[in-house]
């Protein structure tokens, strides 16, 4: 069976300094790969999504930055956070566009 | 533009009770996948159920029942004799294929209260 890791599970971080969370995918060959951030009180927002290695694209202009080195593993990162970089991270993975996404536990991130 | 429209912030019912969730989409595609999900308190996103716009027979799982209608672009969601376990927050989303991305729209949320 299919299995999607996150970490950390939680992170506070102050502004200005650098942010990487991973995201691994196990049981599974070549996922679409999905970064989404849900700020509090509100809905999930698509960061960016990957359907192979080293393919990337952006949904929102920010300072993140995502990367799939490895076929299962996708990260997110920033070189300086903001406030507003605060939220809760989700990856998501499905075999293809026609099926339904699974989310990971999650990364709840504090700037402060 | 796609859109998924959750009109219902916050829903709170007795235990038993059933409860609706109305989710309303638009999409200029005649190709396109709708979600159901649910986030309980630990945030985690759950799959409940996905639809295809081809198929718009309801589907029964337990006390759970989506009724799916392309006529008015909705997609409910109903939970028959609610449970404290129910409580989450409820998530609507759309994908359209033509975009082979997989990219999911998600409405804002429904957040269900379940009191004992």
């Amino acid at each position: 069976s299919q299995t999607i890791h996150q970490w950390p599970a939680t992170l506070v971080q102050p502004v200005g300094s650098p942010l990487s969370l991973e995201c691994t995918v196990e049981g599974t060959s070549n996922p679409n790969l999905y970064w989404y951030r849900q700020a509090a009180g509100r809905g999930l927002q698509l960061l960016f999504y990957s359907v192979g290695i080293g393919q990337i694209s952006s949904e929102v202009p920010q300072n993140l930055s995502a990367s799939r080195p490895q076929d299962r593993q996708f990260i997110l990162s920033s070189k300086k956070l903001l406030l507003s970089d605060s939220g809760f991270y989700l990856c998501a993975w499905t075999r293809d566009f026609t099926y339904e996404q699974y989310f990971g536990p999650g990364t709840r991130l504090t700037v402060t | 533009a796609q859109k998924v429209t959750q009109a219902q912030t916050e829903i709170s019912v007795v235990e038993k009770e059933d409860v609706t969730l109305d989710c309303v989409y638009e999409t200029r595609d005649t190709t396109y996948y709708l979600f159901w999900y649910k986030q309980p308190p630990s945030g985690e996103l759950v799959f409940l159920i996905r639809r295809n716009s081809f198929d718009e027979q309801n589907e029964i799982s337990g006390r759970y029942s989506w009724n799916f209608q392309k006529s008015t672009s909705s997609f409910n969601f109903t939970i028959t004799a609610s449970q404290v376990v129910d409580s989450a927050v409820y998530f609507c989303a759309l994908s359209e294929a033509p975009s082979n991305t997989g990219k999911l729209i998600f409405g804002q949320g429904t957040t269900l209260q379940v009191k004992p």
